[in-house]
This record gives C-alpha cells, sequence and structure tokens, in this order.
C-alpha cells in the first residue's frame, strides 16, 4: 500500500531533549516535506526537500532541521525542543516539484508532540 | 506576500442542501491550486489539484472550480460523511513552498 508512515504518532517529552520524529515514503517520490498544525493558524510548511540531498527552508523553520539523505526518509530533527514546539506535525510527499507544475502532496496521519 | 484566505470558517448544512466554499488566493505565478479534505485525527486527504483559471474538476458530490483570483468547491446535495475540514492549498513563488488557507469546517446534519 502506498503511504506515508511517520514515528512516532505521539510523544510527550521536556524541554530540551533532543528528538527526532521519523518520516518514510513507499512510492519512489522525489520531493518530501514537513508541516506543523496548530488551532487558528491553520498549516505553515516547516521545510521541504525537492530530491536527495536538496533542502530547504519553509515558512516556520527555527528550532528544526531536517536530512534527505535517501529518497524514501525525510526526518524532523528537533535538537532543543521547547513549549511552543508543542504541535501537531505532518510529513508529505509528492512525485515531483517542477518549474511550471506542481503535483499534490500525499500526507501521513500526523504526530502529535508535547513539550512540557 | 502570497496569501491563501478561506471563508466561511465554518458551514452548517443539512442533508441535501448544497452550497459552495470559497479559496481566496494572492499569489505569483501559480503552479497549483490543491483541494485537500481532513478528518479529525487524520492527515490531509487529496481531492482535486486545478492548474489554470478556466479548469474545473469533478468527484462524486464535489466540483472544484478556478479563476485567477479565487477558487470554489461546490457541494451538491451533501451527505453526512462529507462532514471534515476542507483545506485549500496554493503553491507558486518559490518553487517547493505550499501555503495553506486556514480551512473551512463543513458539518452535514441528516
Amino acid at each position: 500500500e502506498a503511504q506515508v508512515t511517520q514515528n512516532p504518532r505521539y510523544l510527550i517529552t521536556v524541554t530540551g531533549k533532543k528528538l527526532t520524529v521519523t518520516c518514510s515514503q513507499n512510492m519512489n517520490h522525489e520531493y518530501m516535506s514537513w508541516y506543523r498544525q496548530d488551532p487558528g493558524l491553520g498549516l505553515r510548511q516547516i521545510y521541504y526537500s525537492m530530491n536527495v540531498e536538496v533542502t530547504d527552508k519553509g515558512d516556520v523553520p527555527e528550532g528544526y532541521k531536517v536530512s534527505r539523505k535517501e529518497k524514501r526518509n525525510f526526518p524532523l530533527i528537533l535538537e532543543s525542543p521547547s513549549p511552543n514546539q508543542t504541535s501537531l506535525y505532518f510529513c508529505a510527499s509528492s512525485p515531483f516539484m517542477r518549474q511550471e507544475l506542481n503535483q499534490p502532496q500525499h500526507f501521513g496521519d500526523g504526530t502529535r508532540l508535547s513539550i512540557l | 506576500e502570497d496569501q491563501v484566505t478561506q471563508s466561511p470558517e465554518a458551514l452548517r448544512l443539512q442533508e441535501g442542501e448544497s452550497s459552495s466554499l470559497n479559496c481566496s488566493y494572492t499569489v505569483s505565478g501559480l503552479r497549483g491550486l490543491f483541494w485537500y479534505r481532513q478528518d479529525p485525527g487524520k492527515g490531509p486527504e487529496f481531492l482535486f489539484t486545478l492548474y489554470s483559471a478556466g479548469e474545473e474538476k469533478e468527484k462524486e458530490r464535489l466540483k472544484a472550480t478556478l479563476t485567477k483570483k479565487e477558487s470554489f468547491l461546490h457541494i451538491t446535495a451533501p451527505k453526512p460523511e462529507d462532514s471534515a475540514t476542507y483545506l485549500c492549498a496554493v503553491s507558486g513563488g518559490s518553487q517547493g513552498n505550499l501555503i495553506f488557507g486556514k480551512g473551512t469546517k463543513l458539518s452535514v446534519k441528516p
């Protein structure tokens, strides 16, 4: 089954304790992206990756890191989490993003992070 | 600045009562407008992509249309299972950037 898989689905942790949220897709997609969703603010893009070894900042990258060493994986790293990073996080992937034409993104089921 | 505004924020319909959701956008160089459906506790589920003004897409009770400044999602004779939050997103400007509206929460009562 074609899917985007995130782990963990839920995590409660404390301020300053490094954490990684993994994201994996099995569709051979070139493009992957991370979003956070907050009440009243909607979905906001954190980072995206056009292809392996190519990443770029979205609208809210502060406090986050990403890496894209392989096509299928795109982990989100919080080096020193703070309470304002408590949110619902989504990973997404898309076949490709071209200059003229963008393909729709397919989303995982989300990771709910609570940082105390 | 690229922006997406959806209206209304919430919409309550009776089963069978048709209506439309609006998505207004400002973006430099539209590369795609996307409609998604999101159920509670789930990730957004892709519905439609529109690329140019005048384009229309249809799926069951849903029909999406696009002009140079806005898109509409028309819902014909909705059923309770159509209840969800509908999200609009546009791709433009920076090549990989996708901007979402805040969504319209639709409730369809039997």
